[in-house]
C-alpha cells in the first residue's frame, strides 16, 4: 500500500519568512495530493491540493509543487503568520481508490 | 460554509462497552468516511461509505467496527467491544464524489478506561 513520509516533524520560523515542508509517497499509481492545516481540537482542514497532471498550484500565500518522476511534493507558504502556527498533514490518494494516506504531520511554529 | 458535524466531542468508555459515534456529513456529498488518530500519530484511514455501503476498509476496521446511515443526513460508526487501544480522536469526513475533496469533522475524541 501507500506510504506518505514528511519532514520535517517541527519547523519554527520568523514572522514574514517563508516555510516549507516536503513529502514523499511510495505508490506511483497517487494522483491526488492535498494538504491539511488543524489546529488545536479541531479538525483537519483542507488548505490546497494538487493533481497528477499539474506540477505546480498556488493560492495567495500557499503554494504546493509536485514531482511525479520523484514521487515528492512540498507546501511552501510564503510570508508567515503567527496564525499559520498549526499542524500541517500532506496526504496521498491512490487512483481508483477513496482513502487518503496521511503524512506523520509537521508543527509549524510561527514567531511574532 | 456548510460543514461537516460530530458528536459527542469527547466519550469516555469503560473497555468492553459499545460506543456509537455520529456524524453530520455536509448535505449533497455522497461519499463518507471515517478516519482515526491515535494520540501523536498519523491519521488513519478506517472505512469508507457510498450508496449505503461501505465502498472500501482498511486492516484496522474489523469485526469490532461497523457503520450505518440510519436516515438521510446522521452516519454513525459502533465500536461493538471497545479495547484500550480504540482511544483515538475519530473524524468523520465527507466528500461530493465529483472532486477528490474530503471534508473533515473536528472528530470525537474516545477515551477508553
Amino acid at each position: 500500500g501507500e506510504n506518505v513520509e514528511q519532514h520535517p516533524s517541527t519547523l519554527s520560523v520568523q514572522e514574514g519568512d517563508s516555510a516549507v515542508i516536503k513529502c514523499t509517497y511510495s505508490d506511483s499509481a497517487s494522483n491526488y495530493f492535498p494538504w491539511y492545516k488543524q489546529e488545536l481540537g479541531k479538525g483537519p482542514q483542507l488548505i490546497i491540493d494538487i493533481r497528477s497532471n499539474v506540477g505546480e498550484k498556488k493560492d495567495q500565500r500557499i503554494a504546493v509543487t509536485l514531482n511525479k518522476t520523484a514521487k515528492h511534493f512540498s507546501l511552501h507558504i510564503t510570508e508567515t503568520q503567527p496564525e499559520d502556527s498549526a499542524v500541517y498533514f500532506c496526504a496521498a490518494k491512490d487512483t481508483g481508490r477513496r482513502a487518503l494516506t496521511f503524512g506523520s504531520g509537521t508543527r509549524l511554529q510561527v514567531q511574532p | 460554509e456548510p460543514e461537516v458535524t460530530q458528536t459527542p466531542s469527547h466519550q469516555v468508555t469503560q473497555m468492553g462497552q459499545e460506543v456509537i459515534l455520529r456524524c453530520v456529513p455536509i448535505s449533497n456529498h455522497l461519499y463518507f468516511y471515517w478516519y482515526r488518530q491515535i494520540l501523536g500519530q498519523k491519521v488513519e484511514f478506517l472505512v469508507s461509505f457510498y450508496n449505503n455501503e461501505i465502498s472500501e476498509k482498511s486492516e484496522i476496521f474489523d469485526d469490532q467496527f461497523s457503520v450505518e446511515r440510519p436516515d438521510g443526513s446522521n452516519f454513525t460508526l459502533k465500536i461493538r467491544s471497545t479495547k484500550l487501544e480504540d482511544s483515538a480522536m475519530y473524524f468523520c469526513a465527507s466528500s461530493d464524489g465529483v472532486n477528490n475533496e474530503q471534508f473533515f469533522g473536528p472528530g470525537t475524541r474516545l477515551t477508553v478506561l
